[in-house]
């Protein structure tokens, strides 16, 4: 299993650019990085894949190192509605659904 | 398109109790699963399934029956509940590579 490491929590301020970083130093060749946000009382709602380089949707980049062994998520200029935890997760469903481990996630406060 | 649908959203039972929650999706997905999220955590994973007539069992899932007779369909059975059951409980469905989360169902067992 590919176990990822998180902060806790962040700040931030509307308009800023926040950057989390997710540490999976066992991660497998097949598997992938996912990262998904999450509100309160709601499921969780992908917002980006990426195996290595960078990753760039309407939404969010994903940044992979050479290794593999860490990533990390970027927002671009936060809003409010961007307050809610935002999980990594390191695994390849096909082999077996079991290797996706979600961690704590991270917490981020947008502030106005 | 509706994507993964749960019912009932919010679920009371008392210790003993046994109930089926619902979880169905209409994108043609081979894999579903069934997370628990407990207060202030992340999921964990029940039981999950990569195709019709196949199921395997996740991280926690003692308490808990699942079988997978359709594509569409993967229902979580409680067969005696227990207050320690009490939690949010997603119903995802999948590509290979990523997962669709429907919106919870609340179980509260006293």
């Amino acid at each position: 299993l590919a176990k990822t490491t998180q902060p806790i929590s962040m700040d931030s301020y509307e308009g800023q650019e926040v950057n989390i970083t997710c540490s999976h130093n066992n991660i497998a060749t097949n598997d992938y990085i996912t990262w998904y946000q999450q509100f309160p009382s709601q499921g969780p709602r992908f917002i980006i894949q990426g195996y290595k380089t960078k990753v760039t949707n309407e939404v969010a980049s994903l940044f992979i190192p050479a290794d593999r062994k860490s990533s990390t998520l970027s927002l671009p200029r936060v809003s409010l509605s961007d307050t809610a935890v935002y999980y990594c997760l390191v695994g390849y469903l096909k082999a077996a659904g079991n290797k996706l481990t979600f961690g704590g996630g991270t917490r981020v406060l947008v502030k106005p | 398109n509706a994507g993964v649908t749960q019912t009932p959203k919010f679920q009371v039972l008392k210790t003993g109790q046994s109930m089926t929650l619902q979880c169905a999706q209409d994108m043609n997905h081979e894999y579903m699963s069934w997370y628990r999220q407990d207060p202030g955590m992340g999921l964990r994973l029940i039981h999950y399934s990569v195709g019709a007539g196949i199921t395997d069992q996740g991280e926690v899932p003692n308490g808990y029956n699942v079988s997978r007779s359709t594509t569409e369909d993967f229902p979580l059975r409680l067969l005696s509940a227990a207050p320690s059951q009490t939690s949010v409980y997603f119903c995802a469905s999948s590509t290979e590579e990523t997962q669709y989360f429907g919106p919870g169902t609340r179980l509260l067992v006293l």
